[in-house]
This record gives structure tokens, sequence and C-alpha cells, in this order.
């Protein structure tokens, strides 16, 4: 499987403020996927990335809020925009794999406080 | 709203036992299954996939789909403490403006006591 690297790792920042999540893959993927997890549930699916393409978001989630960009097909980013405390949450991205279709393996993820 | 629905445990066995752990989905459209294994403070990895009725083994671990009860279950024989974590069932839904999502069911934390 792709080796998936993010950064930063965490972070801790202030309401009303910005940030922007990197994912980086080792390998040319076609779609990448951003999750976030808050504290004790499961994985919610933000939106999907694709190269030479806007973003698609799910239900709840808006461009304004998480804008996402997808340069090539190594590198996409996560902007958390305007952050408030219930933004606190782990932040995802996966990747497609070879391993099956479907298959989608995760990157070690970006834990964010929201003070 | 298409739903996955996972005990939320936890789930406590002996070490060397079968932990046996459930998950039910709500659209019968779905074809792919997947079982994510998440230790604490760490990210979901990939531990089984499968899409056809009936067993699907892989070392310890056995995945076992029932489409018409809409039921999918991990087996993991001779558990040991390292397999302690939580279990996250997960299931492609492939619809109008859907591109194969993955959606998650809550998890379910297995405890396995030396």
């Amino acid at each position: 499987s792709a080796v998936i690297s993010q950064k930063p790792s965490r972070d801790i920042c202030q309401r009303g403020t910005s940030l922007t999540i990197q994912c980086q893959v080792d390998s040319q993927v076609t779609m990448m996927f951003w999750y976030r997890q808050q504290p004790g549930q499961s994985l919610t699916l933000i939106a999907t990335a694709n190269q030479g393409s806007e973003a698609t978001y799910e239900s709840g989630f808006v461009i304004d809020k998480f804008p996402i960009s997808r340069p090539n097909l190594t590198f996409s980013t996560l902007t958390v925009s305007n952050m408030s405390p219930e933004d606190s949450s782990i932040y995802l991205c996966s990747v497609e794999g070879t391993g099956g279709p479907r298959t989608q393996y995760f990157g070690p993820g970006t834990r964010l406080l929201v003070l | 709203q298409k739903e996955v629905e996972q005990n939320s445990g936890p789930l406590s066995v002996p070490e060397g036992a079968i932990a046996s752990l459930n998950c039910t989905y709500s659209d019968r459209g779905s074809q792919s299954f997947f079982w994510y294994r998440q230790y604490s403070g760490k990210s979901p990895e990939l531990i089984m996939f499968i899409y056809s009725n009936g067993d699907k083994e892989d070392g310890r671990f056995t995945a076992q789909l029932n489409k018409a009860s809409q039921y999918v279950s991990l087996l993991i024989r001779d558990s040991q403490p390292s397999d302690s974590a939580t279990y996250l069932c997960a299931v492609n839904f492939v619809g109008r403006g859907s591109q194969g999502n993955l959606i998650f069911g809550k998890g379910t934390k297995l405890s396995v006591k030396p």
C-alpha cells in the first residue's frame, strides 16, 4: 500500500483562525479522501478530492468551511476555516489502494484542538 | 440515511479465545465491506475486505458476509493482547452523487485479557 504522510501531526489553534493540513502520498493516486473523526466517534467523510476537478463534498460540509486543493496526483490540502471548538477533531486523508476495489488506506492523521 | 451499526462494546475476551465482532448495514445495494483496526491515538489500519457471500480467511482473521441478512462479521482466532483495539466496520455504498465512498460504523472496542 502507499505511504501517506500528513502535516502537521497535531496543532492547537485559536478560534476564528484557519489551519491548512497537507497530505502527501509516495505514489500517484487518482482519488484522495478527507475524513473527520470527532472525539469518541467514527469517521465521517468530508470530501473526495480528484486531481483536476473540484472536490465533491458530503452533506453537511461546504467548500467555504473546508476548502480543498488537489494540485497533482500525490498531494492534497484541506483547510479548516474560521475554526470553532466544535472543529476539534482528528482529520485524516486516505487514498484508494490496489488491495481491491474501493480499499482505502489512511494517513496518520492530524489532531486539531481549537480553543 | 445509509447506516452501519456496530455494538460499541467493550467486548472482553481472554487471551487465546475467539473474538467475534458484528456489523449490520442498511443498504442492500452495498457491494464492498471492510474491517479496520484502530489503536488508541492511531489512524485506522485495513485488516480485511470481503465482497462475496461466505467466509474469507487471512491468518487469524476471518470475515463473514451474509448479504441477505445484511450482516458482516469478523472473527479473530487465538486472540492476543495486541489485538486490543477498536474495530471499525466500513461499507461501500454506490449510488447517485456517491463516488463509492465508505460509510463507517462507530466501532467495537475489543479488550483481550492476558
